[in-house]
């Protein structure tokens, strides 16, 4: 079965700094991998995604993803946060199931940037 | 020209009542789901329907329900509301058999029993 571990349930930071958000998954089938973002009191929204291929990945508002199969992690990473990346981050991994597909959520990272 | 599209966006009730909440989606996709983020801000997937039929259910008391008329539209029917049932519900869709695999979420509905 697929699971998501969100190793920092909370990550302040100053803003300007660089930040990461760790996510480490299991899966016993081809990994398909997501981070989405939610602000205060909306929806999710995709940030970016894994299929295959680089395992670099770049997404929306200057965020990044790095694969790494033998260590089983998909982090974010993005060089300099403004006070508008305040939100929380759920990294998901898609779970094949009855031939649809569902998303494994971890449980979040609240990332809070301060002046 | 909102893609996925819930009503309503807050819904408070009574213990013991009936309720609906109602998703669209116009982006043409063919799979449509409901997952439950709860106060501790955990998601975790209920139903799956793909083109009108159940696929995914995820272990949900009987009390929900939920209905899909056509592949555009899946409603949450919930049964004699509890306390516990109060959460954010959030609809999402997709398009099977490409090689995109995302899903597109709805605003969510915040669901709060009394």
């Amino acid at each position: 079965a697929q699971s998501v571990t969100q190793l920092d349930s909370q990550v302040p930071v100053f803003e300007e700094a660089p930040v990461e958000l760790r996510c480490n998954y299991s899966s016993s089938v081809s990994v398909y991998l997501f981070w989405y973002v939610q602000y205060p009191n909306q929806g999710l929204q995709l940030l970016l995604k894994y299929l295959s291929g680089s395992t670099l990945v770049k997404g929306i508002n200057g965020f990044e993803a790095e694969f790494n199969k033998s260590q089983t992690s998909f982090h974010l990473r993005k060089p300099s946060v403004h006070i508008s990346d305040t939100a929380e981050y759920f990294c998901a991994v898609s779970a094949p199931q009855g031939g649809s597909e569902k998303l494994v959520f971890g449980k979040g990272t609240k990332l809070t940037v301060n002046p | 020209d909102t893609a996925v599209s819930q009503t309503p966006k807050y819904l408070v009730t009574q213990m013991g009542n009936d309720k609906s909440i109602k998703c669209e989606q116009n982006l043409g996709h063919d799979t449509m789901y409901w997952y439950k983020q709860d106060s501790k801000k955990f998601l975790k997937i209920m139903f799956s329907y793909n083109n009108k039929e159940l696929i995914i259910n995820e272990t949900v008391p009987n009390r929900f329900s939920p209905k899909s008329p056509d592949k555009a539209h899946l409603n949450l029917h919930i049964n004699s509301l509890e306390l516990g049932d109060s959460a954010v519900y959030f609809c999402a869709s997709s398009l099977r058999g490409t090689s995109d695999y995302e899903q597109y979420f709805g605003p969510g509905t915040r669901l709060t029993v009394t």
